[in-house]
């Protein structure tokens, strides 16, 4: 089975541009959830999208935006770029997302690198 | 905001020493994995305990989940430099929110030297 694919995989941009980055998630999987790794702030969550419609959102400002569409595929957008917003994005499938249950796992693609000049 | 602590940062052993990385929280998770992460690469999803003070080994890794369900530890036995790379424990949490659905800690670097 795939696992989850992120396009691209390489980015650099200058400030003031936006950026569309691109996640495939799992086959089956409903649930896309974003995060930015930065080596001072670890991990942080960007938003979870679940059949098209966004669940929750992290602390970010609202140049980050992004969506998903009917086949789970995901997006996200960054506008107005700063040198700030130059991270590892990490875009991670889940089957239904948190069912309150016990258990949840996600699976992680590789990465899209963005580096902004 | 919930945190969760990793111990220590860094890590540099050799080759057959045993080591043990804690995770640590004042909140009480729902379930705690772990993930290993190699440069340039999205975080790899190595294990998922659920109950309190359960154990589960993976080969040369053991995972330990603490009775209260506020820590977590992962021992590896005879490391091997295969093992290097950034493990990082997250906690499940029983709603969403602005922190997700999971709650990452820093991560705990490790290298292990030939």
């Amino acid at each position: 089975k795939a696992g989850v694919t992120q396009t691209p995989r390489y980015l650099i941009k200058t400030r003031g541009q936006q950026v569309t980055l691109s996640c495939s998630p799992i086959s089956g999987h409903r649930s896309v959830s974003w995060y930015q790794q930065t080596p001072g702030q670890g991990l942080q969550f960007l938003f979870e999208y679940f059949s098209e419609t966004q669940r929750n959102k992290g602390n970010f400002p609202g140049r980050f935006s992004g969506r998903q569409f009917s086949n789970s595929r995901s997006e996200m957008n960054v506008s107005t770029l700063e040198l700030g917003d130059s991270a590892l994005y990490l875009c991670a499938s889940s089957l239904l997302g948190w069912s309150g249950l016990g258990s949840y796992e996600q699976y992680f693609g590789p990465g899209t690198r963005l580096t902004v000049t | 905001t919930q945190l969760l602590e990793q111990s220590p940062q860094f890590l540099s052993i050799q080759e057959g020493e045993n080591l043990t990385v804690y995770c640590n929280s004042s909140s009480v998770f729902s379930s705690l994995q772990w993930y290993r992460q190699e440069p340039g690469e999205g975080p790899v999803l190595l294990v998922t305990v659920v109950t309190g003070g359960e154990v589960k080994k993976l080969k040369r890794l053991t995972f330990q989940f603490g009775d209260a369900r506020k820590d977590s530890s992962l021992h590896i036995t005879a490391a091997q430099p295969g093992d290097t790379g950034l493990y990082l424990c997250a906690g499940g949490l029983n709603y969403g929110g602005s922190q997700g659905n999971l709650i990452f800690g820093k991560g705990t670097k490790l290298s292990v030297k030939p």
